[in-house]
């Protein structure tokens, strides 16, 4: 049974503090890594993909990866109201569809 | 514009009433997938196509059935609904599901079974 957790939150944060939310999943076979961000009653928005170890950096995010600790984090810096959201981390194996995690409730203080 | 669209967004119906929910997408996609999201549970997969007249179960498929007839619909069915199946309802698409691909949510579709 593929796993991926999540720290349910709720997960506050100052207005531009740097958020960091974090993820682990069990399946070693794990190939692609993706953070959806979702807003209460609306479908799952993609952020970040990572497919390699270490950083990636899209703007205010960075995503991280350590497939040795089966590991995935994202960053969010000078963080804003508006990235109060639901966090959900997902992972992907070849073929197979997305595991998702429970999701982290960020909500960022103004 | 490129999009997933899914049918009808809000539904209230009756144990053992037959439904069904409509998804397009106008992308020339071809792996489509059912999603459900429950408060503690989270998404979790339902069925999924890689492509037409090819489904496949996912995590959650007792009580759906699914078909894709067409590339751009994939429709899913609930025969008999019962009230577990009470939840927001997400289909997707990517262009093969191989990999390192974006998947596009629809809307939603919030489900009431009473």
């Amino acid at each position: 049974q593929k796993e991926v957790e999540q720290n349910s939150g709720p997960l506050s944060v100052p207005e531009g503090a740097i958020a960091s939310l974090n993820c682990t999943y069990s399946d070693r076979g794990s190939q692609s890594f993706f953070w959806y961000r979702q807003y209460s009653g609306k479908s799952p928005e993609l952020i970040m993909s990572i497919y390699s170890n270490g950083d990636k950096e899209d703007g205010r995010f960075t995503a991280q990866l350590n497939k040795a600790s089966q590991y995935v984090s994202l960053l969010i810096r000078d963080s804003q109201p508006s990235d109060s959201a639901t966090y959900l981390c997902a992972v992907k194996r070849g073929a197979d569809g997305l595991t998702f995690g429970k999701g982290t409730h960020l909500i960022i203080q103004p | 514009e490129a999009q997933v669209t899914q049918n009808p967004r809000y539904l209230i119906t009756v144990t053992g009433k037959k439904l069904t929910v409509t998804c397009s997408q106008n992308m020339n996609h071809e792996y489509m997938s059912w999603y459900r999201q429950d408060p503690g549970l989270g998404l979790r997969q339902i069925y999924y196509s890689m492509n037409v007249e090819v489904t496949d179960k996912g995590d959650v498929p007792e009580g759906y059935k699914v078909s894709r007839k067409e590339k751009r619909n994939f429709p899913l069915i609930l025969e008999s609904p019962s009230p577990n199946q009470t939840s927001l309802y997400f289909c997707a698409s990517s262009l093969s599901g191989l990999g390192r691909e974006t998947q596009y949510f629809g809307p939603g579709t919030r489900l009431l079974v009473l």
